[in-house]
Parts: structure tokens; sequence; C-alpha cells
């Protein structure tokens, strides 16, 4: 089977760094994205590693290790409009479909 | 570009009543793919087009679930016969195929079933 496992919720202060971390075990594997959804609305897209390492973009971070089958995202000075779910997403195939971990529910405070 | 639209965004049916969804990709988007997502959980993969061509479809979606793209362009979702278990959010996406790990989300149709 298909399973991807991540924290259900983490919790963080402004102005912190947090890290929500990803195992995945799929038959197949292309690469690791990460979607934020906040409450209501439709996920986005913010990451994507296909090979090992850490891609960085503004506060967002997101790190790959194909051998161990884990990823990561981090945030860095975690404003109040981070707070949202974030999934893991892999891309098993050639094909674009992908297969979401459960979520993630960031909040952050004051 | 106004981004991925669906309509309708709310649909309430009786159980064993049809229904059908319509999603409008990004204009420049060859792939389009339906997803359903319940409370607390990831979005769930159900069906991909590239243009006009299904290409993959999950295997837990039931016969009741139908789905095509028939110009390329936009996409209906129907079920028929619904159940209460079909109640979730249907989304969709589109990308491009170079990008396709990078899905662009419509703002879903919220599906209850009575």
């Amino acid at each position: 089977g298909q399973s991807l496992e991540q924290p259900s919720e983490v919790t963080a202060v402004e102005g912190a760094i947090v890290q929500i971390n990803c195992t995945y075990q799929t038959s197949g594997f292309y690469g690791l994205s990460w979607y934020q959804q906040h409450d209501g609305g439709a996920p986005t897209f913010l990451s994507y590693n296909a090979l090992d390492g850490l891609e960085e973009t503004g506060r967002f971070s997101s790190f790959l290790s194909r051998s161990d089958s884990y990823g990561y995202l981090l945030l860095q000075e975690l404003q109040m409009k981070d707070s949202a779910s974030y999934f893991c997403a892999v891309k098993t195939g050639s094909q674009g479909n992908l297969i979401f971990g459960k979520g993630t529910k960031l909040s952050v405070k004051p | 570009d106004t981004g991925v639209s669906q309509d309708p965004r709310h649909k309430i049916t009786k159980r064993g009543q049809n229904v059908t969804f319509r999603c409008d990709p990004i204009s420049e988007h060859n792939r389009l793919y339906w997803y359903r997502q319940t409370l607390g959980q990831g979005p769930e993969f159900l069906t991909y087009f590239q243009n006009e061509a299904q290409l993959e479809k999950s295997r837990l979606l039931s016969d009741r679930f139908s789905a095509e793209r028939p110009k390329g362009s936009f996409s209906t979702l129907e079920i028929q016969r619904t159940e209460q278990g079909d109640s979730a959010m249907y989304l969709c996406a589109s990308s491009s195929d170079r990008f396709q790990y990078e899905q662009y989300f419509g703002p879903g149709t919220r599906l209850t079933v009575t």
C-alpha cells in the first residue's frame, strides 16, 4: 500500500521556526511536494523536491532524503497567516497524480 | 488567467440522485486532475486527464463515478446513484506537462448527500 505519515498538529509562536516532517512508503517515487491549505480554501503549491537536499523559497524550505524516505518543510519567521494545514504529497509515477498525507494543522500563536 | 474554477460550489442532493460537477482549468494547462477531500484528510486522487485522454483512474473509484474532458478544456465529473458516503469536497486541479507536481487547485464543489 501507499502511506505518508506526518504529525496531525503543531503549535508554534509568531517569529519562531517550525519543522513539519513527512515519511513515506509508496510503490514508486518521483518527488515530494508540499501544499498549504487554509480553512475553507484550496490547497496551494509550496515546494517540490525530486533530489536529495534542501530547497529554499523565501521563508519556506523543504528537504528530502530519498534513502530515508523522509522529507520536511521548514517554516521560518512564523506569521499568524501561516496558520493552516500543510500536506506532503508524493508523485509516485511519470503521470502527475499525487498521493497526499493527512496533513499537519499548524497553529501560530501571538 | 483567473485560475481554476469549479461549478457549482455547493450541491445538496438526495441519496440515489445523479450529480454532475464542472471544472474549468487554467487555459494553458494540458493536465487536469480530480481529487476528493473529506474533513481532516488530504486530497484523495480520483482520476486524471492529459488533454482529452483519461489516463488514470483510482482503483478506489466506484463505477458510479465517471469523468470526461471532451475537447481537452473543461471537465465534468458525474456521480450516479449518490450515497451518503459520497459527501465530500470534490477538488479539481490542473498543471502543465512540464511541472506536473505543481498543481493549481480550484475552490472545490462541496457535495452533501442527504
